[in-house]
């Protein structure tokens, strides 16, 4: 059981660039999540997905887009990478459907190290 | 919106003894709070929760105290071990995480 998979691990890209980041689970979720994480600052909700075919934005969305492609994928894509997207991407999905408002934890990946020169 | 934070950024503890994390809480209407673990170069692992109708909550050498009257939660390590050395973040609702508290056990 992989539970949330990320793909790629570690990628870097110049500033212009465009990419998209793929995250799978096999745990039959209905809500996914993106974070990023930067040093200092935690984790911050970038899009999440309530529900297969529904996306929102949360804290940090700008320069970012969302597809969940069905209910097992949930990518993320970065149109003009700039510098200040360098981070650590994180993937996430929990059972409910009510994705801002559940009492379920999360299931992690462990993440994609993006890097922007 | 959301605030979650930490007291303290590190925080180092002898080998067997208790750890205690602490998080303060804006949000007064939350009701559910989870710790997690993060061990280097991975994602957040789930460690315990509570909900807002509890004070206390037990786990496997961890215990979670949720005080709501001044919004603020704690995570305590009983006999902490060198495999607990990680970064610990509290989360309202699961989505809004604090800066994190990186527990170093010295053996």
């Amino acid at each position: 059981n992989a539970g949330v998979t990320q793909t790629p691990k570690f990628q870097v890209l110049k500033t212009g660039q465009s990419m998209t980041l793929q995250c799978a689970q096999d745990m039959n979720h209905n809500s996914m999540y993106w974070y990023r994480q930067d040093p200092g600052m935690g984790l911050r909700l970038i899009y999440y997905s309530a529900s297969e075919g529904t996306t929102d934005k949360g804290e940090v969305p700008n320069g970012y887009n969302v597809s969940r492609l069905n209910k097992r994928e949930f990518s993320l894509r970065l149109e003009s990478a700039a510098p200040s997207q360098t981070s650590v991407y994180f993937c996430a999905s929990r059972e409910e459907d009510d994705g801002r408002s559940s009492n379920q934890p999360q299931h992690f990946g462990d993440g994609t190290r993006l890097s922007i020169l | 919106g959301e605030s979650v934070g930490l007291h303290l950024p590190t925080l180092s503890v002898q080998e067997g003894d208790n750890s205690i994390i602490n998080c303060a809480y804006s949000n007064s209407a939350s009701d559910y709070f989870i710790w997690y673990k993060q061990e280097s170069g991975k994602g957040p692992q789930f460690i315990i929760d509570i909900r807002s109708n509890m004070d206390k909550r037990q786990g496997q050498r961890v215990t979670v105290l949720l005080n709501k009257t001044v919004k603020h939660l704690s995570l305590q390590i009983a006999a902490t071990q060198p495999g607990d050395s990680a970064v610990y973040f509290c989360a309202q609702h699961g989505l809004f995480f604090g800066t994190g508290t990186r527990l170093t056990v010295i053996p």
